[in-house]
């Protein structure tokens, strides 16, 4: 059974660079053609997609985040990741990683990490 | 972006009673090639990560009660617990795949009265 885990500094300091991982068990992230997800929960608000990607490298990101986003895969590893640069306090929210249910950038995730809570604070 | 809108942002319903959540979106996301509704409906309780509970606006995931059901087409949509279960507080949410950047609605929180 597939399952998803994010990791990575519950604190960042503003401006800087918020970096996640997440690691999948279960399978493998490079057997499938899967885009893989991060969403995002700031507290007591919605959900918020921030980006796919995909083994090869291919992204498809949010532009509500103005570029500020970079993801990647490590096939060896079997773990994609998360970076979000310049973070200011509004980037404070639990994120999540997630899986694709047909594996497209247009879907629904029908599997999902527990989340990992990132404060951005000085 | 499709911007998505749910209505109401709180219900309040009674143990065994219907409880209904509306969903509407700015442009259809409706694929005319497969006519498929491009419409997911998930459930979140409190510390928990969203659990999908519909696809294409109206299939329901393998496990999910037959009390939750999903209607509609093109822009607007309804999420139905047609017999509301102690087990079902929590906040829903519906998300559009129709195109990027995929978006959610607000969310809907579920009581019990």
């Amino acid at each position: 059974q597939l399952q998803l885990q994010e990791s990575g500094p519950g604190l960042v300091e503003p401006s800087e660079t918020l970096s996640l991982t997440c690691t999948v068990s279960g399978g493998s992230i490079s057997s499938s053609s899967y885009y893989w997800g991060w969403i995002r929960q700031p507290p007591g608000k919605g959900l918020e997609w921030i980006g796919s990607v995909h083994y090869s490298g291919s992204t498809y990101d949010n532009p509500s985040l103005k570029s500020r986003v970079t993801m990647s895969v490590d096939t060896f590893k079997n773990q994609f990741s998360l970076k979000l640069n310049s973070v200011t306090a509004a980037d404070t929210a639990v994120y999540y990683c997630a899986r694709p249910s047909r594996g497209q950038t247009n879907d629904a995730f029908d599997i999902w990490g527990q989340g990992t809570m990132v404060t951005v604070s000085s | 972006d499709i911007v998505m809108t749910q209505s109401p942002d709180s219900l309040t319903v009674s143990l065994g009673e219907r409880a209904t959540i509306n969903c509407r979106s700015s442009r259809s996301v409706l694929y005319t090639s497969n006519n498929k509704n491009f419409l997911a409906w998930y459930q979140q309780k409190p510390g928990q990560p969203p659990k999908l509970l519909i696809n294409w606006a109206s299939t329901r995931e393998s496990g999910v009660p037959d009390r939750f059901s999903g209607s509609g087409s093109g822009t607007d949509f309804t999420l139905t617990i047609s017999s509301l279960q102690a087990e079902d507080v929590a906040v829903y949410y519906c998300q559009q795949y129709y195109n990027t950047p995929l978006t959610f609605g607000g969310g809907t929180k579920v009581e019990i009265k």
